[in-house]
């Protein structure tokens, strides 16, 4: 079965910039997506298909993927910006998914 | 407006039965594919089955074939997960969320399984 890792945290101060690896053979085939989930929620959908941000996402979350690896970006932390973030793979042979071991952005 | 809400959940004893549901409003369950995912305890999450399309394509992850059962209900609008042989490990929040261009765009508030004696 396929696995992503992701680093269990990230420690970053207000205004810096704050980025979260998610490694896998499966994203050198298949899109990545981002959640950010914070404490008492259900996740919420930052990016989708490596690059694109729904509506209402600030502009300051952006993904990029290259190889095995896809990354979330955060530009410009806000304090609010602290949560847990997951990344998943597009569905694997058009089946399945899967999701990242998970990261805490810790804001400093 | 979007939204889905699970049902369902509660404390039941190892191996139990449990039937959970996703009531959708705002779209068709019959348009988009619906999955449910898990999230024990403090853990990451865990995508367990979706079942999508007129076709009603069904997929389940290996960790839960054979125990879970998905179905849809379109009249109702709605979504099940039928769990039998509950384990330990099968405790966590369980999520519907609608699949829309491969990522998850909307979400439950979850409803907790708590398996224990």
């Amino acid at each position: 079965s396929y696995e992503l890792t992701q680093p269990p945290s990230v420690s970053v101060s207000p205004g810096q910039t704050a980025r979260i690896t998610c490694s896998g053979d499966v994203m050198a085939k298949q899109y990545a997506y981002w959640y950010q989930q914070k404490p008492g929620q259900a996740p919420l959908l930052l990016i989708y298909k490596d690059i694109e941000r729904p509506s209402g996402i600030p502009e300051r979350f952006s993904g990029s993927s290259s190889g095995t690896t896809a990354t979330l970006t955060i530009s410009g932390v806000q304090v609010e910006d602290e949560a847990h973030y997951y990344c998943q793979s597009g569905a694997i042979g058009g089946l399945y998914y899967v999701f990242g071991t998970g990261t805490e952005v810790t804001i400093v | 407006q979007v939204h889905l809400a699970e049902s369902g959940g509660g404390l039941v004893k190892p191996g139990g039965s449990l039937r959970l549901s996703c009531g959708v409003s705002g779209f068709s369950v019959s348009d988009y594919y619906i999955s449910w995912i898990r999230q024990s305890p403090g853990k990451g999450l865990e995508w367990l089955s979706y079942i999508g399309g007129s076709e009603r394509a069904i997929y389940y992850a290996d960790s839960v074939r054979g125990r879970f059962t998905i179905s849809r209900d379109d009249t109702r609008n709605s979504v099940s997960l039928q769990i039998h042989s509950l384990r330990a490990e099968d405790t966590a929040v369980y999520y519907c969320a609608r699949d829309v261009l491969g990522g998850f765009d909307f979400w439950g508030r979850g409803t907790l399984v708590t398996v224990s004696s």
